[in-house]
């Protein structure tokens, strides 16, 4: 089975600019959460969205948004970019209420604004 | 107070001996407990998960729960050049969500 697969794998984009990044969980698993991991910390929880619903934010300006689609499928969306965007952008899928929602993620997207 | 505390070495262990790290968190109403690795410039790969006190043991991997004292550990035996990595502790709050709060991670290096 695939598990999560995220894209585009590296983008670089200017200040100002909008991006928007892809994740499908792996099959079966209907939650799917975002996280940003800049150098030298642990990943920072930005988004859970479960059968479509958003289910938590964390401490993120409202220039990062995200949704999830019938398929469970979801992407983040980040506005108005700064330099302190740039990141590893993490999903991660869970099969919610089975293995006490353990987290897959997947490879990450990594995001550099210059 | 950082609601999950993980020492960030680098945390330098022979090869063979026994790697132990250790990660703190401040929510009591924390009710599971996991350790990623995570090797530069790659995602955080699950190693253990842990629901309840007491030890819980995979190969070469034992994580560690006291509740009382809020604190989880994990020990690698015969430690591996290949464990060299950062590993993450990552707590979730009271199973209400997905919402997992991860350390900073503690970077370990195994001396050959």
């Amino acid at each position: 089975d695939a598990g999560v697969t995220q894209s585009p794998t590296h983008l670089i984009k200017t200040r100002g600019q909008q991006v928007t990044l892809r994740c499908s969980p792996i099959s079966g698993h209907k939650s799917v959460s975002w996280y940003q991991q800049v150098l030298g910390q642990g990943p920072q929880f930005i988004f859970q969205y479960y059968e479509k619903e958003e289910r938590g934010r964390g401490n993120f300006p409202d220039r990062f948004s995200a949704r999830q689609f019938p398929n469970y499928s979801s992407e983040l969306n980040v506005n108005a970019l700064l330099l302190g965007d740039s990141a590893l952008y993490l999903c991660a899928s869970s099969f919610v209420g089975f293995d006490k929602n353990i987290q897959y993620f997947g490879a990450g997207t990594r995001l550099s604004v210059l | 107070q950082k609601e999950v505390e993980q020492n960030s070495g680098p945390l330098s262990v022979p090869e063979g001996a026994i790697a132990s790290l250790n990660c703190t968190y401040s929510d009591r109403g924390s009710q599971s407990f996991f350790w990623y690795r995570q090797y530069s410039g790659k995602s955080p790969e699950l190693i253990m998960s842990i629901y309840s006190n007491g030890d819980k043991e995979d190969g070469r991997f034992t994580a560690q729960l006291n509740k009382a004292s809020q604190y989880v550990s994990l020990l690698i035996r015969d430690s591996q050049p290949s464990d060299s990595a950062t590993y993450l502790c990552a707590v979730n709050l009271m199973n209400r969500d997905d919402k997992i709060i991860f350390g900073k991670g503690t970077r370990l290096h195994i001396l050959p």
